[in-house]
């Protein structure tokens, strides 16, 4: 499978600043990632879909200018939290998609103060 | 967001004891997918299946994918420690662009 590292794995951050996390596929041309964002003790929540070379896509009710992603590179997708508050402190996970299977970057902790 | 439910939200076993746990959708699936969670990290593969009927192994985890395509179960024999975490199940869905979309998880525990 995918060998996916994502960075940092733990982030800390004024409110008001914005955070960036990369996601690298390591060993895998990664057309499509996806991000995820998971509050404790709940379920993986798709955030967008990231696609290499065009617009990232959104799912409903995600702020598209809050949380920006860009996919540069086959392997590599940033995500970019804008203007961040303490609402937005959370464990964001991306992932490479085959087309079958999904493979898992370690995840990052934000924490906004 | 779309969820797909799974039971049970969380089970207490003794070591060696043998554990299942189910995904439902009311939306068919083309894939179905098991992970495995550990505190702090992001979900690693554990089986993957591709049609319905499908039954795949790995290890002492057993897997199948119903044959109506909006279910899946994930059986663990003989428990041991180390299979504490969070199950969750995740279905591939290809209408539009094909995402994941994951299942509400079973916490297991696991008493030596």
């Amino acid at each position: 499978g995918a060998v996916v590292s994502q960075h940092p794995s733990r982030v800390i951050c004024k409110s008001g600043t914005s955070v960036k996390i990369e996601c690298r596929s390591l060993d895998f041309q990664a057309t499509t990632m996806f991000w995820y964002r998971q509050f404790p003790k709940q379920s993986l929540m798709l955030m967008a879909t990231s696609n290499e070379g065009s617009k990232a896509t959104y799912e409903q009710g995600v702020e598209k200018d809050k949380f920006l992603i860009n996919h540069a590179s086959l392997t590599l997708s940033t995500l970019t939290v804008t203007s961040a508050h303490p609402e937005d402190s959370s464990f964001y996970i991306c992932s490479v998609g085959t087309g079958f299977e999904a493979f898992f970057g370690q995840g990052t902790r934000l924490t906004v103060v | 967001g779309q969820q797909l439910n799974q039971s049970p939200q969380s089970m207490f076993i003794q070591e060696g004891e043998d554990v299942s746990m189910n995904c439902t959708s009311s939306s068919i699936f083309n894939t179905w997918l098991w992970y495995k969670q550990e505190p702090g990290e992001g979900p690693v593969l554990l089986i993957a299946l591709y049609k319905a009927g499908e039954l795949t192994s790995n290890g002492r985890l057993t897997a199948q994918f119903g044959i109506t395509r909006k279910d899946s179960f994930l059986n663990i024999s003989a428990s041991i420690p180390s299979d504490v975490g969070i199950y969750f199940c995740a279905g591939l869905t290809t209408s539009g662009t094909y995402k994941y979309i994951f299942g509400t998880g079973t916490r297991l525990k696991v008493l030596a």
